[in-house]
Formats: structure tokens, C-alpha cells, sequence
């Protein structure tokens, strides 16, 4: 089975901070992505990745950027966290092509930014 | 713009009772349907999809999906359902074109009583 971790489920953080969230998958999916899970407003797509060294932005990308230095791990950056980010961040990964393959999720990280 | 509707942001039912989530969207083209379901706290799991062929998809733990390309529907089913089957659906569709990811919706919770 597809395994997607994420390095924190939950993860309090200040104003200002500068936030990493790790994601990893152990099945050597090439495509990964960042979505933030918010009531009511389902999940926005922030960024993802093609492969090692390429990012695209998603829906959302204003205050994130993201790492995809090996092709297992995805990370998330807050450069300098706001209350507005506080949200489900959740990742996950995906064979690529233009076929349906489903997208396998991590757990999701609980971010609160006071 | 692409996007998916679900038009109910709770549906409540009494177990035993047949269910249904519905989700229009509009994306152009033949996209990919996907349903997955988020059980509190939890990342979201894949429960079925629809690429092409027969228009009744079956997926996991009893759930069916009516694909109706003239409305552009993709409707989650059950028969019979159970309190267990209590949580967050969302609908996800991926339009026909390499890397791209999914669109969801804003998400249905449900509610199933003893």
C-alpha cells in the first residue's frame, strides 16, 4: 500500500515564524502536492510537483513556497506565518500521466499560527 | 473557470436507509470523477472513480457512483447506510490533460442516525 507521512499532525507556531511541513511517500510516485483544507471551502491546491526540482503553483501558492529535493520528500515553507494560515494542510502524492490515477494522502498537519 | 459543485453541505439519513451525495461540475472536456471520503482527523481516502465505459462505478465499502455526462453529474450511492459511514465526502474531478491535479469540491459531511 501507498504511504504518504507527514511529519506533524499538529503544530503550533507564532506570528512571524518561519514553518517547514515535511511530507513523504514511499512508493516513488513522481507527482506530490500541497492542499489546504479549510470548512467550507474544501481543499485549494497550494503547489505541486512534477518531479525532483519542479514545482508548479496551485490555486493559492501567496505566502508558501516549496522544496522537492529527492523524489520521496515535499516540503511546505511558511516563510513568515500568519493567523490566516492557520488551516489542515494536507499532502499527497500521485503516479504520473494523463491517467486517473488517484491521488493518495498523508495524514494532514494541523497548523495553528497565533 | 473548472470547478466542482456539492450542493449540500449536510445530508442526513437514518441507517438502513438508501444515500445520496450529489456533485455537478464544469470542466471541459471528458475529465476523470473521483469520490473520497475524510473520517475525523484523518486524510482523505479513495473510494472510487470514473474514467469511461459504464455509466455505474462501484467502489469501496458498498459506495456507487452514477456517472450522467448530460448533466454533468457524478452522484455518490449507497443502498443501505450505515452509522459507520458517518463523515466528509468530497468530490474531486481531474480534467482530461496531463499534469494537472484535482479540483474538489467544498465537501458533503454525513450523517447517518441509529
Amino acid at each position: 500500500d501507498v504511504k504518504v507521512t507527514q511529519s506533524s499532525r499538529y503544530l503550533v507556531k507564532r506570528t512571524g515564524e518561519k514553518v517547514f511541513l515535511e511530507c513523504v511517500q514511499d512508493m516513488d510516485h513522481e507527482n506530490m502536492f500541497w492542499y489546504r483544507q479549510d470548512p467550507g471551502l474544501g481543499l485549494r491546491l497550494i503547489y505541486f510537483s512534477y518531479d525532483v526540482k519542479m514545482k508548479e503553483k496551485g490555486d493559492i501558492p501567496e505566502g508558501y513556497s516549496v522544496s522537492r529535493e529527492k523524489k520521496e520528500r515535499f516540503s511546505l515553507i511558511l516563510e513568515s506565518a500568519s493567523t490566516n494560515q492557520t488551516s489542515m494542510y494536507l499532502c499527497a502524492s500521485r503516479e504520473p500521466g494523463q491517467g486517473a490515477n488517484e491521488q493518495f494522502f498523508g495524514p494532514g498537519t494541523r497548523l495553528t499560527v497565533l | 473557470a473548472q470547478s466542482v459543485a456539492q450542493p449540500e453541505d449536510q445530508v442526513n439519513v437514518a441507517e438502513g436507509n438508501p444515500l445520496t451525495v450529489k456533485c455537478t461540475y464544469s470542466v471541459s472536456g471528458n475529465p476523470y470523477l473521483f469520490w473520497y471520503v475524510q473520517y475525523p482527523n484523518r486524510g482523505l481516502q479513495f473510494l472510487l472513480k470514473y474514467i469511461t465505459g459504464d455509466n455505474l462505478v462501484k467502489g469501496s465499502y458498498g459506495f456507487e457512483a452514477e456517472f450522467n455526462k448530460s448533466q454533468t453529474s457524478f452522484h455518490l450511492k449507497k443502498p443501505s447506510a450505515l452509522v459507520s459511514d458517518s463523515a466528509l465526502y468530497f468530490c474531486a474531478v481531474r480534467p482530461n490533460q496531463a499534469g494537472t491535479a484535482l479540483i474538489f469540491g467544498k465537501g458533503t459531511t454525513l450523517s447517518v442516525s441509529s
